[in-house]
């Protein structure tokens, strides 16, 4: 089982819709979790770290469930420009120094 | 404002051939990483570095090298590069944490091609 799993996608929804994503991860002791963006062939950049109380930044907003291990983002009112990969994050099993990276959920969002 | 600086941007190479990927920071981060990034697979941990002349392997260490000898640049060294090492690289830095809590800040890769 990987460590943190995402479903590929893609996405594909109408500007204006909301879309949510969801992450399971194994780590039960894991304490940090992040969402990063990943635009085509660029780096991957921090979108928003999620807390355990939820948090919401504009359009965005991140959830956490400990009791069934996953987290959820939620985007409303997308946007052309909300199009890319979603990477779910979380600190390693075996060492606090680490984050592990999902593979990421594509969303595409059409005209 | 630079971040974090990876040098190449694209490099071809043939198998057997050498090389050396480096990464600057200017942000003063104690932690820095490289990652590998293939099609389907996410990012995986190649090597990374808690501080100035430490270094430790990470999830795909095999056939790359790395030195940490200042702390601003971490380099990454493939010895003799083989066609499974073609890939997107990304070097990563933090500042230090405990719980990891500190997220990490990309550089905008290298891409490497080995014929």
């Amino acid at each position: 089982r990987k460590e943190v799993e995402q479903d590929p996608g893609p996405f594909n929804v109408p500007e204006g819709a909301t879309v949510a994503f969801n992450c399971t991860y194994s780590n039960s002791a894991s304490q940090s979790f992040f969402w990063y963006r990943q635009d085509c062939r660029k780096e991957p950049k921090l979108l928003m770290s999620v807390y355990s109380s939820g948090n919401e930044d504009g359009r965005f907003t991140a959830q956490l469930n400990r009791a069934s291990q996953y987290i959820s983002l939620l985007i409303r009112d997308s946007k052309l420009s909300d199009s890319a990969t979603y990477l779910c994050v979380v600190n390693g099993m075996d060492s606090s120094y680490k984050l592990i990276f999902g593979s990421g959920t594509r969303l595409l969002v059409r005209p | 404002n630079a971040g974090v600086t990876q040098t190449p941007k694209f490099r071809v190479l043939k198998t057997g051939q050498s090389m050396t990927l480096l990464c600057a920071q200017d942000m003063n981060h104690e932690y820095m990483y490289w990652y590998r990034q293939d099609p389907g697979m996410g990012l995986r941990l190649i090597h990374y570095s808690v501080g100035e002349g430490t270094t430790a392997k990470g999830e795909v260490p095999d056939g790359y090298n790395v030195s940490r000898l200042k702390k601003q640049n971490f380099l990454l060294g493939l010895e003799s590069a083989a066609p499974s090492q073609t890939s997107v690289y990304f070097c990563a830095s933090s500042y230090p944490f405990l719980d990891g809590s500190q997220p990490q800040h990309f550089g905008d890769g290298t891409r490497l091609s080995i014929l």
